[in-house]
């Protein structure tokens, strides 16, 4: 099947810190893989996307590298700051369909 | 730039009510998709359309239907409600499948509250 696993929160990081969030996943085929982040009171936000192995999706800093030998896609930012304070979901869509899977999202806090 | 649009963005209904929620993809988008995500939960997929067409249903309950019609907007209707279907709905919508463009466009969701 298909499905997606990513690092439980809550995450509380201090500003200028370094984040990691894990995902991994399962799939039938070759997926392509998102982040999406949801600010309070709002709709999910792509934030990045890889569409094949190798590949480094980026925005706003946020960086994530699609590692088919791992199956996984961990975002990574190296500095993060206040407004970056969000649920942040790992995602795929298999490239035979149109059904997206999602994990179960990440809270990430930073504080001042 | 416009974007999904849904209605009502707050519903509050008693057991055994109906309601309806509506969507209004971004302008030119053909697909639609409808999400129920619980609170503090990943948004679980519910239904799809393309062109009109069912195109690939999740966990969406035999107690609920929808459609989407010629000008592309999508209704979601809900009967029997229960009070687990207290939720977050997300639309969204995609040029294509997203298969083909890997980018789902979202709402800003309808709150509904079952008493």
């Amino acid at each position: 099947g298909n499905s997606v696993t990513q690092m439980e929160g809550p995450v509380t990081l201090s500003e200028e810190a370094f984040l990691t969030i894990n995902c991994t996943y399962t799939a039938t085929g070759y997926p392509s893989l998102f982040w999406y982040v949801q600010y309070p009171g709002e709709g999910l936000q792509l934030l990045l996307k890889a569409t094949k192995a190798d590949d480094k999706g980026s925005n706003k800093g946020f960086e994530a590298t699609y590692r088919k030998e791992t199956t996984s896609f961990h975002l990574e930012k190296g500095s993060v700051q206040v407004s970056d304070s969000a649920v942040y979901f790992c995602a795929l869509v298999r490239n035979t369909g149109n059904q997206f899977y999602f994990g179960t999202g990440t809270s990430l806090t930073v504080i001042p | 730039a416009a974007g999904v649009i849904q209605s009502p963005r707050h519903l509050i209904k008693e057991k055994r009510e109906t309601a309806t929620l509506k969507c209004y993809p971004i302008p030119r988008h053909d697909t639609v998709y409808w999400y129920q995500q619980g609170p503090g939960q990943d948004p679980q997929f519910l239904i799809s359309f393309y062109e009109k067409m069912q195109s690939d249903k999740g966990s969406i309950p035999d107690r609920f239907s929808a459609q989407q019609f010629s000008d592309y907007h999508s209704e979601l209707n809900m009967s029997s409600l229960e009070l687990g279907d207290s939720a977050l709905y997300f639309c969204a919508s995609s040029l294509g499948t997203t298969s083909n463009t890997g980018e789902l466009f979202f709402g800003e969701g309808s709150r509904l509250t079952v008493l």
